[in-house]
């Protein structure tokens, strides 16, 4: 069983929904990060939550540190958000474990 | 500020052959992490330095795989001799002291295809 689940594996929406990817761990982690990665290959950093929710632009990250649960929503989702958003989560240890990803296709 | 570059950006060589790949962190990052990404899949560690020594590199297939960080700054990740199955993207990722403290950063990756 892989460390960090995520859920769902493929999504397609329509321009302007409201897109919500949700993930889960199995360790115990000092932090989880959102990544997104473009066809391209390249990996961005979105987010690194510890506690809480943070935001950026149309982008909200939250964490449930009791439940291991995170969720990144998209509001008013647009085509160039179609991407592969990856959880990844340090353990106490150091270590870096990475979720599969969710494919986001966003039709116009 | 300049991100993690790594080259080349795109490689085919065949089975048995060798390939290096080059990787350039942020400025004054200690740490240095390369991933290997198979197709599908999410990113697997290979070896991860601090400042030029080794702190991880239990999943590295040592057989064929080297990694070096000589003086703390570039990487290099080499493959000798290549196999079909060592077809991926190559991710380099550096962060200022690990990722339990501070964002990792990633580079465009090398796109490795072994014929």
């Amino acid at each position: 069983k892989n460390e960090v689940e995520q859920s769902p594996q493929n999504l397609t929406a329509q321009e302007g929904e409201f897109i919500t990817i949700n993930c889960s761990y199995s360790v115990g982690i000092s932090a989880l990060h959102w990544l997104q990665q473009h066809p391209g290959g390249g990996i961005v950093s979105l987010f690194m939550l510890s506690s809480g929710k943070k935001k950026h632009g149309r982008l909200i990250a939250t964490i449930n540190i009791q439940e291991k649960h995170s969720s990144l929503h998209i509001t008013a989702s647009h085509p160039r958000d179609s991407a592969v958003y990856i959880c990844a989560v340090a353990n106490t240890g150091n270590q870096f474990y990475f979720g599969t990803g969710t494919s986001l296709t966003v039709i116009p | 500020e300049a991100g993690v570059a790594q080259s080349p950006r795109y490689k085919i060589i065949e089975k048995r052959q060798s390939v290096a790949f080059w990787c350039n962190p942020i400025s004054g990052h200690a740490t240095l992490y390369w991933y290997q990404q198979i197709l599908g899949q999410g990113p697997k560690l290979l070896i991860q330095f601090q400042n030029n020594g080794v702190v991880d590199d239990s999943q590295l297939p040592k057989d064929r795989f080297s990694a070096e960080r000589l003086k703390g700054v570039d990487s290099t990740l080499k493959i000798q001799p290549a196999k079909l199955e060592d077809s991926a993207v190559y991710l380099c990722a550096s962060s200022l002291v690990n990722v339990m403290n501070t964002e990792a950063f990633f580079g465009q990756g090398t796109r490795l295809t072994v014929v």
